[in-house]
């Protein structure tokens, strides 16, 4: 079975620092990983995924991600954070290796920048 | 940018009512996924469907739910009698089928399904 942790229900940031949220995952076999940011009243939008390569992604909207496989983590980062970044994010992760495309989602974590 | 878009964007039904919601997926797409998330909870996978069948369901996905591409742009969910704990936000998404890269899923906005 696949599963995701976001082990903060809430990240408070202030305007132009750096932020990191956080997601561990547990997964057989390679991960194939994911971010996306859901707007109040909107979809989920694709910022960035990791299948392969250099463990740092980059992404939309300045967003990055690093891929540490010795942690199974994949946290997303942020050298300097905007108010308009205010949004609720989900990590999501899927097995690479098999047929299944199904995703599996954390709980989300709602970033909260200050002015 | 090509989107996913679905149909209607709310919809209230009586509990035992059938429902079904439309989704037009980004037309080059060829892979097809119903997701739902009940208020507070997490993202749950329900169907995905494939060369006009489905390739993989959840646990949740049992009797009471189909999905159909009666065309060549539409995609849909139906809920054939439904129940109070089906009220949740239903998220269609679509994805590519590029021969050795798998491309991510894209999503539409959702639609908020309430169950009375």
């Amino acid at each position: 079975a696949q599963s995701v942790a976001q082990p903060e229900d809430q990240v408070n940031v202030a305007e132009g620092n750096p932020l990191t949220v956080k997601c561990t995952y547990s997964v057989s076999g390679n991960p194939y990983l994911f971010w996306y940011v859901q707007y109040p009243n909107r979809g989920l939008q694709f910022l960035l995924k990791y299948i392969t390569g250099d463990n740092l992604v980059k992404g939309s909207y300045g967003f990055e991600a690093e891929f540490n496989k010795s942690q199974t983590s994949f946290h997303l980062k942020k050298p300097s954070a905007l108010v308009s970044d205010s949004a609720l994010y989900f990590c999501a992760v899927r097995a690479l290796d098999t047929g299944r495309r199904a995703l599996t989602f954390g709980s989300g974590t709602r970033l909260q920048v200050q002015p | 940018e090509p989107e996913v878009t679905q149909t209607p964007s709310h919809q209230v039904t009586q509990m035992g009512q059938e429902v079904i919601l439309r989704c037009v997926p980004i037309s080059n797409h060829l892979y097809f996924y119903w997701y739902r998330q009940i208020l507070g909870q997490k993202v749950e996978f329900l169907v995905s469907f494939y060369n006009n069948e489905i390739s993989e369901k959840s646990e949740i996905f049992d009797d009471q739910f189909s999905v159909e591409r009666p065309d060549g742009s539409n995609f849909t969910l139906k809920i054939r009698s439904t129940k109070l704990e089906d009220s949740a936000m239903y998220f269609c998404a679509s994805s590519e089928r590029v021969t050795g890269i798998t491309q991510p899923q894209h999503f539409g906005d959702g639609t908020r399904l309430s169950i009375l």
